[in-house]
């Protein structure tokens, strides 16, 4: 069968990083995403994985590791901005996403 | 951005009506996605469209409809609507479609309670 996991809330303080993990399992892989949703809002695109390794976009990046089925978000110099649910998904076989139930982050000062 | 907009965006009926969440697009993609979205559950996928008139059923399909009759627009029905049915539900739209490298944009959701 096919899941997907993420931790269901984190907390980190202003100025500092963290880490979002995010695991899988599925038969047919075609790449895995990671998308921004602010409370009340639509989801926005952060990044997209196919190969392993790490992918840097300014303050974020994003990490896969194929094998393992694990990917990680990480998000440097956090801002208050950065509060917000982080979802992830990967795309089956099918070209189908299957969404993980999001990462609530929640940013102190 | 991209031009999406979803109306109603909120919506209160009684079970048993029908009701109609309308997409409208003006970027001219060919993929168009109706997703519901649950406290502690990912997006779940209802129904999607690859072009005018050519639809095809998502993992939660059941008890909605959708008809796409123009490009730029993607209407999800829900024949008779039940509690089961109150969420928030996104349209999305995206370029690529069943390929890796498949972005999609959402637009700003519509907020249903079915009471």
């Amino acid at each position: 069968g096919q899941n997907i996991d993420q931790p269901t809330e984190m907390t980190a303080t202003e100025g500092a990083i963290v880490q979002i993990n995010c695991t899988y399992q599925t038969s047919g892989f075609n790449g895995l995403f990671w998308y921004q949703q602010h409370a009340g809002e639509a989801p926005t695109f952060l990044s997209y994985n196919v190969l392993d390794g790490l992918e840097e976009k300014g303050r974020f990046s994003s990490f896969l590791s194929r094998s393992k089925g694990y990917s990680y978000l990480l998000l440097k110099e956090l801002q208050m901005k950065d509060s917000a649910s982080y979802l992830c998904a990967f795309m089956d076989s099918n070209y189908q996403l299957i969404w993980g139930a999001g990462t609530k982050l929640i940013i102190k000062p | 951005d991209a031009g999406i907009t979803q109306s109603p965006r909120h919506k209160v009926t009684e079970t048993g009506t029908p009701v109609t969440l309308r997409c409208h697009q003006t970027e001219n993609h060919r993929y168009m996605y109706w997703y519901r979205q649950d406290p502690g559950h990912g997006l779940r996928l209802i129904h999607y469209s690859y072009g005018v008139k050519d639809t095809d059923k998502g993992e939660v399909s059941d008890g909605y409809s959708v008809s796409r009759s123009k490009t730029e627009d993607f209407l999800l029905t829900l024949e008779s609507a039940t509690s089961s049915q109150t969420s928030v539900y996104f349209c999305a739209i995206s370029e690529s479609g069943a390929t890796g490298a498949n972005v999609l944009t959402f637009g700003a959701g519509s907020r249903l309670t079915v009471l």
